[in-house]
């Protein structure tokens, strides 16, 4: 099965300034990486993606970068906002599979 | 365009008691997913179904659990004779198939075992 690993557990960083979050996956046949954002008591919001044939994926101030060989990828997150606080979750489906093994998250504080 | 819809959004329930759970996915999608959050947690997969099909239950526990996603209707995540270990947020998912791997969740429905 996929194992997805994810750090740091937690990050705080000054607003404006930016934040890198990482995960690696075990499953080398993995085709499709989704970046999630919780907010307290809400259910996850898709926020990006990117899919194996592309390494990286840029929407206004979010990224992903993608390196299959190394089987890690990463989410960037450029000129942060208080709003940008909250938990995010990385995953990847076990091989050609559609669910998600989920990371066990980050939780981003941007402190004013 | 509404989203994916879970109720109830809180249940409280009695150990030995059953709680159902209600997932109606985004319009147009025919694929759902169940995942469970517990505190401080990641999200766990559960179970995978289309229309009248389970596709993958191996996320869910053997005994206790159930799903099902009938022809018409919400999908529903069983679970008889709660025990307390059940405590948890039971997010829905649903993607559009045919190639869309984007899931979409719900707002999730936190259960309780009292």
């Amino acid at each position: 099965g996929e194992n997805v690993e994810q750090h740091p557990s937690t990050l705080s960083v000054q607003e404006g300034d930016s934040a890198v979050i990482k995960c690696t996956y075990s499953d080398s046949a993995s085709n499709y990486f989704p970046w999630y954002k919780q907010e307290l008591g809400k259910g996850p919001q898709l926020i990006i993606d990117i899919r194996s044939n592309v390494g990286e994926k840029k929407d206004q101030r979010i990224a992903v970068t993608l390196n299959k060989t190394a089987k890690h990828f990463s989410l960037h997150i450029t000129e942060t906002q208080p709003e940008d606080s909250a938990v995010y979750f990385c995953a990847a489906p076990p091989g050609s599979a559609r669910q998600l093994t989920f990371g066990s998250g980050t939780q981003l504080t941007v402190l004013p | 365009n509404a989203g994916v819809m879970q109720n109830p959004r809180h249940l409280v329930r009695r150990r030995g008691q059953e709680a159902r759970l209600r997932c109606s996915p985004m319009k147009g999608h025919s694929h759902v997913y169940w995942y469970r959050q517990l505190p401080e947690e990641g999200l766990k997969f559960m179970v995978y179904l289309q229309k009248e099909n389970i596709i993958d239950e191996s996320g869910m526990p053997k005994e206790r659990f159930s799903a099902e996603f009938p022809k018409e209707g919400p999908s529903i995540l069983r679970i008889q004779q709660v025990v307390r270990g059940d405590s948890a947020a039971y997010f829905c998912a649903s993607s559009p198939g045919q190639g869309g791997y984007e899931q979409y969740f719900g707002p999730g429905t936190r259960l309780t075992v009292t």
